[in-house]
């Protein structure tokens, strides 16, 4: 199956800092990927698209300016969570759609993200 | 808008047949995705359904019903690493965003 990796996979940090994840498919190339959010016991929340070559697109809600996409490569999209706080504590998810054989959409193992 | 329903748990029995319901209201649907999440790990893919009937894959499959809003994921012959969320999820026909519903957790009784 297709294979995208998140580096990393465990961040602990100090309130007000600048934390950066990073999104790659491995085996494809992907023009499009996905970040989610997901407290515990919730499910996943989409937060924004994250388009290759051009802005990414934010989900209601979500502060362009507090997580800063970058699809800098067709293999390569980054999230940066700018000034984290307590809250901004979750499991952060990238995803990338594969258009064959089969078009769908596969993710990370996950970016476990803890701000002290 | 958008609303995915699934249950929010189910229990079954190792070697016993489970059938995880979900329902959806879109606007402008591109197809019905099932993905299978153990607790800390991120989701992973088992089933894509675009088109009405039955998607067959080992001991899962998958129905879905465009007409009613409808799809089911069936686990046969379940084991214990079953346990898990199964979360249903619907793409948009306009931007290809893929929606999730809250995740049923299984629990597999021995």
């Amino acid at each position: 199956g297709a294979v995208v990796s998140q580096h990393p996979s465990w961040v602990i940090c100090k309130s007000g800092t600048s934390v950066k994840i990073e999104c790659r498919s491995l085996d494809f190339q992907a023009t499009t990927m996905f970040w989610y959010r997901q407290f515990p016991k919730q499910s996943l929340m989409l937060m924004a698209t994250s388009n290759e070559g051009s802005k990414a697109t934010y989900e209601q809600g979500v502060e362009k300016d507090k997580f800063l996409i970058n699809h800098a490569s067709l293999t390569l999209s980054t999230l940066t969570v700018t000034s984290a706080h307590p809250e901004d504590s979750s499991f952060y998810i990238c995803s990338a759609s594969r258009p064959s054989p089969q078009e769908t959409q596969y993710f990370g193992p996950g970016t476990r993200l803890l701000v002290l | 808008g958008q609303n995915i329903d699934q249950p929010t748990e189910m229990t079954a029995t190792e070697g016993a047949i489970v059938q995880i319901n979900c329902t959806y209201q879109t606007s402008g649907f591109n197809g019905l995705f099932w993905y299978q999440q153990h607790a800390g790990e991120a989701p992973t893919f088992l089933s894509y359904n675009v088109l009405d009937g039955l998607e067959e894959k080992g001991r899962f499959s998958s129905f879905l019903s465009r007409s009613k809003g409808y799809s089911y994921l069936l686990l046969k012959e379940l084991q214990m690493k079953d346990s898990a969320s199964y979360l249903c999820a619907v793409r948009r026909y306009r931007d290809d965003k893929i929606i999730f519903g809250k995740g049923t957790r299984l629990h597999i009784l021995p």
